[in-house]
């Protein structure tokens, strides 16, 4: 089935630590995105990438890391510098067009 | 710069009732659409609807319709019929359309939690 997959579903994390997130999709889209959720709140844009070997900042960049070495892929990494980094990650990719299609998200707690 | 706007933090609904969330947004863009989605307690983001700037006729989607006003920029989203499984938070969204490259992130609203009551 066509669709985007995030791994792991939850994610532990000691202080200190960086951790990545995966992404992947099959829906042969050149557009990925991450976005951060946190209680009570909407998305907000962290990363995102047009095309491979190609990705830009968002509006919550600082602590985060990003490749984009294949099309079907779009890892982040949560660094250490980081602050508060416990929160819903959510991966999204689009054609470009019109609609963003979401994976089921990583939820990351720091220990 | 663009904002999204979602006052009703949640809401209670008789189930086969209609109901409507308010979206209201700011935008300096000529072109732009505008999204709902809708996120149950698992947690991703399911697509409901689009409306387009220059869409002439409000968008619909089953039991979904939008209800676009552009001159005072707001897009409420109208549920006919409510059933238990429409509980969930619903967000509103808005990009621009120019597709210049880099040009199509999307900005969400707060969102409002809805609960169905049978």
């Amino acid at each position: 089935d066509g669709g985007i997959t995030q791994s792991p579903k939850y994610l532990f994390r000691k202080e200190g630590q960086n951790v990545t997130l995966s992404c992947e999709q099959n829906l042969n889209h050149d557009a990925m995105y991450w976005y951060r959720q946190d209680p009570g709140q909407g998305l907000r844009l962290i990363y995102y990438s047009q095309i491979v070997n190609d990705f830009q900042k968002g509006d919550i960049a600082e602590g985060y890391s990003v490749s984009r070495e294949k099309k079907e892929s779009f890892p982040l990494t949560v660094t250490s510098a980081q602050k508060n980094p416990t929160a819903f990650y959510l991966c999204a990719s689009s054609p470009g067009q019109i609609e963003q299609f979401f994976g089921p998200g990583t939820r990351l707690t720091v220990l | 710069a663009q904002k999204i706007t979602q006052t009703q933090p949640g809401m209670f609904v008789q189930e086969k009732e209609a109901v409507t969330l308010d979206c209201t947004y700011d935008t300096s863009d000529q072109s732009y659409g505008l999204f709902w989605y809708k996120q149950p307690s698992s947690g991703e983001m399911i697509f409901l609807i689009y409306q387009g700037s220059y869409d002439e006729q409000n968008a619909t989607e089953g039991r979904y319709s939008l209800n676009f006003q552009k001159a005072r920029k707001s897009a409420n989203l109208v549920i006919s019929a409510s059933q238990l499984g429409d509980s969930a938070m619903y967000f509103c969204a808005m990009r621009p359309t120019v597709s210049n490259f880099g040009n199509e992130k999307l900005t969400f609203g707060t969102g409002t939690r809805l609960t169905i009551i049978p």
